[in-house]
């Protein structure tokens, strides 16, 4: 089956610094993937998806970059801000698996005023 | 916030228990998928159901089990509760089974197995 694996598992900027998380995939039919944000005792959100028919997608200060050679993804957020501080999570998503998502770890950001 | 409640919002088991948590999708989506959150880990696919039917199963045992109701409302079912079921579980429903659609994720359960 699929295996996701995200680093880092925490990450500690400062406000207005960029961050990036990297995930990576296994399965070479994972064509959709999402990056949830779960903020402490909340339910995860969706911040950005992207398709594996696209290189690259932005939503004002986040992007996520996907290289389907190398089986990885990224997300970037720019110009970070202290209610940035949550934990991340990567999925992978299979065609004939219906839209069963496959979660990385996790990491943990801390942005500091 | 999304329109996926789950209920209750925290359950407290002992070993060898049953229990059954619930969740209602958003109006409109025919497909619930259930998670299990251990702390400080990523959700962990359990079953998916579609239309009332299992679509699709990760690698928990026969012990979990499911419903979905033809308001597509589901039900996820543990017995023989163990220690390690010590878990949040999330639902999460979606407008049909295509990969590419949006999960959108209920506040979750807190359960806890003494």
């Amino acid at each position: 089956g699929e295996n996701v694996e995200q680093h880092p598992s925490t990450l500690s900027v400062q406000e207005g610094d960029s961050a990036v998380i990297k995930c990576t995939y296994s399965d070479s039919a994972s064509n959709y993937f999402p990056w949830y944000k779960q903020e402490l005792g909340k339910r995860p959100q969706l911040i950005i998806d992207i398709r594996s028919n696209v290189g690259e997608k932005k939503d004002q200060r986040i992007a996520v970059t996907l290289n389907k050679t190398a089986k990885h993804f990224s997300l970037h957020i720019t110009e970070t801000q202290p209610e940035d501080s949550a934990v991340y999570f990567c999925a992978a998503s299979i065609p004939r698996a219906g839209n069963m998502l496959t979660f990385g770890g996790g990491t943990r950001l801390m942005v500091k005023p | 916030e999304t329109g996926v409640t789950q209920s209750p919002t925290h359950l407290i088991k002992t070993r060898g228990q049953q229990v059954t948590l619930r969740c209602s999708s958003q109006s409109g989506h025919n497909t619930v998928s259930w998670y299990q959150q251990a702390l400080g880990q990523g959700p962990q696919f359990i079953f998916q159901y579609y239309r009332e039917e299992e679509n699709g199963r990760g690698n928990f045992p026969p012990r979990f089990s499911g419903l979905q109701f033809p308001n597509y409302s589901s039900e996820l079912n543990v017995n023989a509760l163990e220690l390690d079921d010590s878990a949040l579980y999330l639902c999460a429903s979606t407008a049909g089974r295509s990969s590419y659609n949006e999960q959108f994720f209920g506040p979750g359960t807190r359960l806890t197995v003494l």
